[in-house]
């Protein structure tokens, strides 16, 4: 079964830390472009963050620009998100995602999300 | 950045109707990179289009994508109880990747 399963979610103190991780397993993870996108509950999606299937071409959304940094590691078919000098405005859902088959910056598989929560 | 608009808000429909959804671009989506996603409460999103009109694997028939350039419409033609749900739209045309602010679909 393709799966993806995010950990490292948490409360967390304006302008500190946090690590994220996904593990996928079911797929040829290495052959895929991968995905961080979050949702303040209630709220809309937005996308965060994108890496290519081999760590070579990484994009990320201004607001997160600077701060937050992706990363892969295809012989642990993980996929990361640091995060640091976080803010109140970062507290959401973060899901990782899986680029299509069709086209790397559509998302066909997504984990269930970790919660971020960023607060004094 | 391309700031993608869907209307209505909210629609309010019975089972078995027709559902017709807008994503309207504020510039012109390159190669119709405009792909559509269900998310039920509590659930993940799901890839429902891409390409702004080829169905994803799985996908039912009654889900259609139509429109290109600026205009987008996805249309679910007979509603089933399960297709209540938020639908949003994506980009993928340039960066950054963006989506728009979403359709419920309501029972009415």
């Amino acid at each position: 079964e393709v799966q993806l399963e995010e950990s490292g979610g948490g409360l967390v103190q304006p302008g500190r830390s946090l690590r994220l991780s996904c593990a996928a397993s079911g797929f040829t993870f290495r052959d895929y472009a991968m995905h961080w996108v979050r949702q303040v509950p209630g709220k809309g999606l937005e996308w965060v963050s994108g890496i290519s299937y081999n760590g070579v071409y990484i994009a990320y959304a201004d607001a997160v620009k600077g701060r937050f940094t992706i990363s892969r590691d295809n012989g642990k078919n993980s996929l990361f998100l640091q995060m640091n000098s976080l803010r109140t405005e970062d507290t959401a859902f973060y899901y990782c995602a899986k680029g299509s088959i069709w086209n790397a910056d559509t998302f066909d598989i997504w984990g269930q999300g970790t919660m971020v929560t960023v607060s004094s | 950045e391309v700031v993608l608009t869907q209307s209505p808000g909210t629609l309010s429909l019975s089972p078995g109707e027709r559902a017709t959804l807008s994503c309207r671009a504020s510039q012109s989506v390159s190669s119709n990179y405009l792909a559509w996603y269900q998310q039920k409460r509590g659930q993940a999103p799901r890839l429902l289009i891409y390409g702004a009109s080829s169905r994803a694997t799985g996908i039912p028939d009654r889900f259609s994508g139509s429109g290109s350039g600026t205009d987008f419409t996805l249309t679910i033609l007979r509603l089933e109880p399960e297709d209540f749900a938020v639908y949003y739209c994506q980009q993928y045309g340039g960066s950054p990747l963006t989506f728009g602010g979403g359709t419920k679909v309501e029972i009415k």
